[in-house]
């Protein structure tokens, strides 16, 4: 079982937003920058989001992020049957190692 | 082309070892970190451990502290992840991630390798 908390699923119908969180504590989310990769079934993750709210290059800027206290929130608007796939955060978790949360399926409805 | 490429599949029995590979391209080996993630048959991911491929240093998850070693070797842009006394339950797709920040290590993993399916079954 994961330090950091993610809902198992979210839905949301095309063109709507959806918000996937992540909860952790000050050792982990609320002290630390935290990450968000995108799984499409049979694929290896993609990097979507750091630094909490920063979206790499190629990213489409409806993919956003953010952080208050210990829980961090991933947001999905203009949803597009492409984003169906899974969710995780990443953090640190201190003594040089680091987490993942335990994931979050999103369906299109 | 950046890119980290993994070695194939591999079937293992309970108690053997395996040594997955992943080859660098495209940058300069030696200024990124690169993580180890796994990932069993429908579940979340699992951070395991990271190297620094300049200096050979490394860290790994308590949980395989013991169990897994990683290593480099800088002649040929490559770095290993040795794991040993293998159960059922390490079945599951290992993965190398390249750290984003040159020179730092942050845990933001933007350069995925495709993973490397270890079966582990008597």
């Amino acid at each position: 079982q994961s330090a950091l908390t993610q809902p198992r699923s979210v839905s949301g119908s095309p063109g709507q937003s959806v918000t996937i969180s992540c909860t952790g504590s000050s050792n982990n989310v609320g002290g630390y920058s935290v990450s968000w990769y995108q799984q499409h079934p049979g694929k290896a993750p993609k990097f979507i989001i750091y630094d909490v709210n920063k979206r790499p290059s190629g990213v489409p800027d409806r993919f956003s992020g953010s952080k208050s206290g210990n829980t961090a929130s991933l947001t999905i608007s203009g949803l597009l049957s492409e984003d169906e796939a899974d969710y995780y955060c990443s953090t640190y978790a201190g003594s040089y190692t680091f987490v993942f949360g335990g994931g979050t399926k999103l369906t299109v409805l | 082309q950046v890119q980290l490429v993994q070695s194939g599949g591999e079937v293992k029995k309970p108690g053997a070892s395996v040594k997955v590979s992943c080859k660098a391209s495209g940058y300069t080996f030696t200024a990124y970190y690169v993580h180890w993630v796994r990932q069993a048959p429908g579940q979340g991911l699992e951070w395991m451990a990271w190297i620094n491929p300049d200096t050979g240093g490394t860290d790994y998850a308590q949980r395989f502290r013991g169990r897994v070693t990683i290593t480099r070797d800088t002649s040929v842009g490559t770095i290993y992840m040795d794991l040993t006394s293998l159960e059922s339950d390490d079945t599951a797709v290992y993965y190398c991630a390249r750290d984003w920040s040159s020179g730092k290590n942050v845990g933001f993993f933007d350069l995925w390798g495709r993973g490397t399916l270890v079966t582990v079954s008597s």
